[in-house]
């Protein structure tokens, strides 16, 4: 079984419509969860870093992590074209230094319709 | 924002031969570099983390003689894929942790193909 678990889609919706993508875990030590966007042959940026269970929001994002479920989940709303990109979530269980070793979900590919 | 540069972007080369990726933080210094490997439609999967003056610590089933990373100064490290094979073509990706920071800001990652 992964560490990691992420359905890679791909996922189709309209312009406008809100976006909910999924990862689960099976290690209980993860504390740190992340999401990035990777654009096609480019380097993963971050979009939102989460500590521990709780929702964080920013702008038409929001982040969730139910730690119980080993469940995290990223929301988008009012998607836009600019949005169809990779989503990564990435997890870790220290963060910072050389400590901070990230572990991937295989992405889901996710492309808005005009 | 915190800019990872890569170089070269593309690179193809023979079998047999080898080939050095630089990984270069531009407006910050990085303590710590990490190298990951990311086949089509895969996670990124982390091969290496390397601290600015020491050895590199490799993940397990990567082969250190054959990915040999070096990590001079606190702005660039380097990995060099040696006697590449046609298996070892891959996107390769650094990222760079801040001195102060804890985020890992990635490069743009370069694209290796062996023929």
């Amino acid at each position: 079984q992964k560490e990691v678990e992420q359905d890679p889609g791909p996922l189709s919706v309209p312009e406008g419509a809100i976006v909910s993508l999924n990862c689960t875990y099976s290690n209980s030590a993860f504390q740190y969860f992340m999401w990035y966007r990777q654009y096609s042959r480019k380097g993963p940026e971050l979009l939102m870093y989460t500590y521990s269970s709780g929702n964080k929001e920013d702008g038409r994002f929001t982040a969730q992590v139910d730690k119980s479920s080993k469940y995290i989940s990223l929301f988008i709303r009012d998607s836009q074209p600019s949005d169809s990109a990779t989503y990564l979530c990435a997890m870790s269980a220290t963060y910072g230094g050389a400590t901070n070793k990230l572990i991937f979900g295989t992405g889901t590919l996710l492309a808005v319709q005009p | 924002g915190a800019v990872v540069s890569q170089h070269p972007s593309r690179v193809i080369c023979k079998s047999g031969t080898s080939v050095k990726i630089e990984c270069r933080s531009l407006d910050f210094q990085a303590t710590t570099m990490f190298w990951y490997r990311q086949f089509p439609k895969q996670s990124l999967m982390l091969m290496a983390t390397s601290n600015e003056g020491s050895k590199a610590t490799y993940e397990q089933g990567v082969e250190k003689d054959k990915f040999l990373i070096n990590h001079a100064s606190l702005t660039l490290s380097t990995l060099t894929v040696t006697s590449a094979h046609p298996e070892d073509s891959s996107f390769y990706i650094c990222s760079a942790a801040a001195v102060e920071g804890y985020e890992q800001y990635f490069g743009p990652g370069t694209r290796l193909t062996v023929t």
